[in-house]
């Protein structure tokens, strides 16, 4: 099956750096999500993001579907994006369409 | 609100006992999954359901673990005679109807503790 390797496995920034998180597959993906775990345990989506690249705000994300890479960008970082990011792909062609998830990436923002 | 419900969010039962957990997903989706999430790891795909129908199970669904989703709406999740090594979070997902690709949506999951 897909294997999903992400980096750094943690990351301690300053309040206003920047960052780069990376995720790698073994496999190529038509499906690919980033995640921000927030403190209660909940998946919040960032981007769906496939092949491409996209922006909301602080964050954007690239991904290079034939080298089979993403890369979530953080700007200006805020001690409210602490915690954990996970990437997740899968290939929708197979019959469910389930995503592999990394191990994550945890992020701590100091002020 | 018309995201994915989990419930209960929380439970604490001894080990031996039974646990069921509910999952409603977004209305118009009609592909539901249930993930296993242990701390300091990465969701685990546990299986999934297109409409009532049970697709795929992981082979971490051991034959203590159930689920069902009886009219193609809400899930259950049952696990029979837990163990303390079932202490995890439990996570639904939802995709909506169409292709296999799209957006996935999760719910805030239920935190099981087995003492």
């Amino acid at each position: 099956g897909i294997q999903v390797e992400q980096s750094p496995p943690d990351l301690i920034l300053q309040e206003g750096a920047n960052s780069t998180l990376r995720c790698n597959f073994s496999d190529s993906v038509n499906n690919l999500q980033w995640f921000h775990q927030n403190p209660w345990g909940q998946l919040i989506n960032l981007f769906y993001i496939p092949s491409g690249t996209k922006q909301n705000g602080r964050l954007s994300a690239t991904t290079v579907a034939t080298e089979r890479y993403s890369l979530l960008y953080i700007s200006s970082s805020q001690t409210t994006d602490s915690g954990v990011y996970f990437c997740a792909g899968g290939r929708g062609s197979s019959n469910t369409g389930k995503l592999i998830f990394g191990q994550g990436t945890t992020l701590q923002v100091k002020p | 609100d018309t995201g994915v419900s989990q419930n209960p969010r929380h439970k604490i039962t001894k080990r031996g006992q039974n646990v069921t957990f509910r999952c409603d997903p977004i209305s118009e989706h009609n592909r539901l999954y249930w993930y296993r999430q242990t701390l300091g790891q990465g969701p685990e795909f546990l299986t999934y359901f297109q409409n009532e129908a049970q697709l795929e199970k992981s082979r971490l669904l051991s034959d203590r673990f159930s689920a069902e989703r009886p009219k193609g709406s809400f899930s259950t999740l049952e696990i029979q005679r837990t163990e303390q090594g079932d202490s995890a979070m439990y996570l639904c997902a939802s995709r909506q109807t169409g292709p296999l690709t799209g957006e996935l949506f999760f719910g805030e999951g239920s935190r099981l503790t087995v003492l």
